[in-house]
């Protein structure tokens, strides 16, 4: 266990239906990150949130919605999502640091298939 | 070219063997690295990072950093079953800190008894 639970762990959802997935850290971090990681090719990272505040958004589709109510909790907002979005959706958190290496918690993930 | 390139493999190695990982990367001005282990259906969990040129050692693990050639390489000593898995590494974003990771595609490490 890492500290950062993830649900659901797996998904199936059709192309017309919205459901939400959910990431909590109970590591103390003020950080917390959405990845996308697809069968040959390189983890994606999706959108960062610090301190609640969203400091990147990697040209993400507008389908898939992030939400950081505080900084232990982080939810991804799925609606009309593509049969290409199939993918293990991990959720990572991460204490920033003057000095070192941020190193960066990840969840278990979310194993999402759109039919 | 791709920002952080890996050979996907899989390296197979036999138990005992040392198992060498190899990243490439593109931007030149790149300052942190890292390595990360992900069993297969498991997270990835971060096992070195460097920052320096030359080689830092943590126990069975080395990693070796090279600038000048934009390489950096993952050695892993006395290989067991247990390190089998993918490696990927790991490179801040250009213009951004140690959060925004760009990853390469990750090498499959097999450890054969």
């Amino acid at each position: 266990e890492t500290g950062v639970t993830q649900t659901p762990r797996h998904l199936v959802m059709g192309m017309t239906n919205k459901k939400s997935l959910k990431c909590e850290q109970h590591l103390g971090h003020n950080a917390m990150y959405w990845y996308k990681q697809s069968a040959k090719k390189p983890l994606e990272l999706m959108f960062v949130y610090n301190f609640k505040e969203q400091t990147e958004n990697n040209s993400v589709p507008s389908r898939f919605s992030p939400e950081c109510p505080n900084s232990s909790h982080l939810f991804l907002h799925l609606h009309t999502l593509q049969p290409e979005d199939s993918a293990l959706y991990l959720c990572a958190s991460s204490q920033e640091k003057l000095a070192g290496v941020d190193e960066q918690f990840f969840g278990p993930g979310t194993r999402l298939t759109v039919l | 070219q791709k920002e952080v390139e890996q050979n996907s493999g899989p390296l197979s190695v036999p138990e005992g063997a040392i198992a060498s990982l190899n990243c490439t990367y593109s931007d030149r001005g790149s300052q942190s690295f890292f390595w990360y282990r992900q069993y297969s259906g498991k997270s990835p969990e971060l096992i070195m990072f460097i920052y320096s040129n030359g080689d830092k050692e943590d126990g069975r693990f080395t990693a070796q950093l090279n600038k000048a050639s934009q390489y950096v390489s993952l050695l892993i000593r006395d290989s067991q079953p247990s390190d089998s898995a993918t490696y990927l590494c790991a490179v801040p974003k250009k213009g951004g800190n140690n959060r925004k990771l760009i990853w390469g595609l990750g090498t499959s490490l097999a450890v054969n008894p």
